[in-house]
């Protein structure tokens, strides 16, 4: 059973455009959305994150969109650069319990054309 | 900054071998995180651990088991390997009362002949 839904599976870019990442999730008791950046070679980073009690969260060009009743969340990357060629995955956990387990989607390949 | 160091970067292991894979944490870390990764297929929990000692299975542990006897330190057990574990295999770790922000290891690419 997947819980975290993710698409599309590879996405390419112009540079300067917008990439749109979508996530959709099943577990109600979610409440903890992480985005992770993978480079080749390297393991995922922690990009950005968010919490149910707020629909939008900015940090520079990436934007968590969070719509809780249609228990979906996505990623926005404005003015998308060569260098944000990556693999990004969505995440999700509950911190009912206290173990930290986070639940991921199947990933997105983002390519940035230049 | 946390990092987490797994001990190799690539194996090459045949069919039937035990095999260790080995991750240690250098910010006396609670919780650590065993995940493989696999084309399409994304980051599937294997085994995690919040404490010396325990374990607990993640979403697909069969094939594989986990050692915790230090803190710092958290191996993933394959004890008869197969060619369908063939894999990125990655480490992570956060402390207790973290943000989530998992430290992810540089992965341990096995190829089992």
């Amino acid at each position: 059973q997947q819980q975290v839904k993710q698409s599309p599976q590879s996405l390419i870019v112009q540079k300067g455009g917008i990439s749109i990442i979508n996530c959709a999730y099943e577990n109600t008791a979610f409440d903890y959305f992480p985005w992770y950046q993978q480079f080749p070679g390297k393991g995922p980073a922690l990009l950005i994150a968010i919490r149910p009690d707020v629909s939008e969260k900015k940090e520079g060009r990436f934007t968590i969109s969070f719509n809780k009743s249609a228990k979906q969340f996505s990623l926005h990357i404005m003015d998308s650069q060569p260098g944000d060629s990556a693999t990004y995955f969505c995440a999700a956990s509950s911190s009912g319990g206290s173990n930290y387990k986070l639940t991921f989607g199947k990933g997105t390949l983002l390519t940035v054309n230049p | 900054d946390v990092k987490v160091t797994q001990s190799s970067r690539y194996l090459v292991k045949r069919t039937g071998e035990k095999v260790f894979l080995e991750c240690v944490q250098d910010m006396d870390h609670e919780n650590m995180f065993w995940y493989r990764q696999d084309p399409g297929l994304g980051l599937r929990l294997i085994y995690f651990s919040y404490d010396v000692k325990m374990k607990e299975k993640g979403d697909i542990p069969e094939g594989y088991s986990v050692s915790r006897e230090k803190k710092e330190r958290f191996s993933l057990i394959l004890e008869s390997a197969s060619t369908n574990q063939t894999s990125m295999y990655l480490c992570a770790s956060i402390r207790q009362g973290g943000n989530y922000g998992y430290t992810f290891g540089s992965g341990t690419r096995l190829t089992v002949v």
